[in-house]
């Protein structure tokens, strides 16, 4: 089944220590999304590459850093994560403007 | 500044019932809505989705009425079953290359038997 898969499911990490979290796809779409999500809160949107082109959100912390070495994978790197930073971070894909389909989600836990 | 509202955290509503969850928006720019839900443990499913050129969509149990003027959008679930309990979030999004979504804070829906 074509899907959108994360690596971990679950994280844990140390304050300061640097963590990368993994996203692919076999849905071949052209768009992909890293979202952070806290307890009780939307999802915010972090970045997204269009193809190739990354798009940072003007409110996404420099902390957080992203990659996407070919179609398939794309992955979110958090450089120094603080106790802010522990959230679920949901990685979607989309073809241009057409509907976004989710991942099941990492989520992070930072001691 | 919250661009999305869903005001009503937690919905309970009886199997075979309606349930009615509701989603305010604040930027005339959003064309495009979405509803989402989501079981504890997994990421986010499509649902249904509506243009801001229709008021409404309809899609087996689940229907979405848009009030354009009123900047408010509904999703209705008839009947509801126990399956539909999640969490359902509304995203909206503006014309733009790519689709940028803004979610709500998300509506928590138990059906009871």
């Amino acid at each position: 089944d074509a899907m959108v898969i994360q690596n971990p499911r679950y994280q844990v990490t140390q304050f300061g220590k640097p963590v990368t979290l993994s996203c692919s796809q076999t849905l071949n779409h052209n768009v992909m999304y890293w979202y952070q999500q806290k307890s009780s809160q939307a999802p915010k949107l972090l970045f997204h590459y269009y193809d190739k082109d990354f798009n940072n959100e003007a409110d996404t912390p420099d902390n957080f850093q992203s990659r996407r070495p070919n179609t398939s994978f794309c992955f979110l790197d958090i450089r120094s994560p603080g106790l802010g930073d522990a959230a679920m971070y949901l990685c979607a894909t989309s073809s241009s403007k057409e509907t976004q389909y989710f991942g099941p989600g990492t989520r992070l836990l930072v001691l | 500044d919250q661009q999305v509202k869903q005001n009503s955290p937690s919905l309970s509503v009886q199997e075979g019932r309606i349930s009615i969850l509701n989603c305010d928006y604040t930027n005339s720019m959003f064309d495009y809505f979405l509803w989402y839900k989501k079981y504890p443990a997994e990421g986010p499913t499509f649902l249904i989705s509506i243009s801001s050129i229709k008021d409404k969509n309809e899609d087996g149990r689940f229907t979405v009425f848009l009030n354009k003027s009123a900047k408010h959008l509904s999703l209705h679930i008839v009947p509801s079953q126990p399956g539909d309990s999640a969490v359902y979030f509304c995203a909206a999004s503006a014309n733009t290359g790519f689709q940028k979504l803004v979610f709500g804070t998300g509506t928590r829906l138990l059906v009871s038997p």
